[in-house]
């Protein structure tokens, strides 16, 4: 197993224009999460799924933020619009619940620049 | 609602000097307790945990010691090598819900030999 993929790794925009970020759990993993980190903090929590389901949206996750898991697998998160202060590192996590007891796997991240 | 304080960075320590990152925490009910590392270009990485009051996570020479009368989880390592330099993210997680991780600002360490 490799772990948590994301992908991109970089991504630059300009303002306005729409950003889709993939993330690639662990395979047997039920439960993906998406964080946000910026410069100098710790990671903020956005959004979880259960399997395909999304169970919890923080309020940080405005309404130009949108995340799928389709098929329970890989996930993605959407923004639309977006603005200088979307510019941040997106973090995907992953788990295995009950069993996992919540011990969530990180990848590397993508970081995102709104120019 | 749930937050963790953990001491601003960043700290410069010689190879094999203690370590000592302060972590307080607020939060409803009984958290478990999380130390994650940062190595440059890398994702973050579970360095150890502790589930319950006085229970003490350890892992690579790092230790950290569960305080609910203090509120606290503060990291520890005797001799430290230039391979720790690292970002190190205290974090704490409530209930049996969504298990999301709530984490302080993180504590940038440099060793320098």
């Amino acid at each position: 197993d490799t772990g948590v993929s994301q992908d991109p790794r970089h991504k630059i925009t300009k303002r306005g224009q729409n950003v889709t970020f993939r993330c690639d759990p662990i395979s047997e993993h039920n439960r993906l999460y998406w964080y946000r980190q910026t410069l100098g903090q710790g990671p903020e929590f956005l959004t979880y799924f259960q399997n395909e389901a999304q169970l919890e949206k923080s309020r940080l996750l405005s309404d130009r933020f949108s995340a799928e898991r389709p098929k329970g697998s890989f996930s993605t998160l959407e923004i639309q619009r977006t603005e200088q202060g979307d510019s941040a590192m997106y973090l995907c996590a992953s788990s295995l619940e009950p069993r996992g007891r919540g011990e969530a796997f990180f990848g590397q991240g993508t970081r995102l620049t709104v120019v | 609602g749930d937050s963790v304080t953990q001491m601003e960075g960043p700290v410069t320590l010689s190879e094999e000097a203690f370590l000592t990152i302060n972590c307080t925490y607020t939060a409803t009910g009984y958290p478990s307790l999380f130390w994650y590392v940062q190595y440059p270009g890398e994702g973050l990485q579970l360095l150890l945990k502790a589930t319950k009051a006085d229970d003490k996570g350890s892992n690579k020479g790092f230790e950290a010691t569960y305080r609910k009368e203090t509120t606290s989880f503060h990291l520890e390592k005797g001799s430290v090598q230039v391979s720790d330099s690292a970002v190190y993210f205290c974090a704490l997680r409530t209930g049996a819900g969504s298990y999301q991780l709530t984490f302080g600002k993180g504590t940038k360490l440099s060793v320098i030999p």
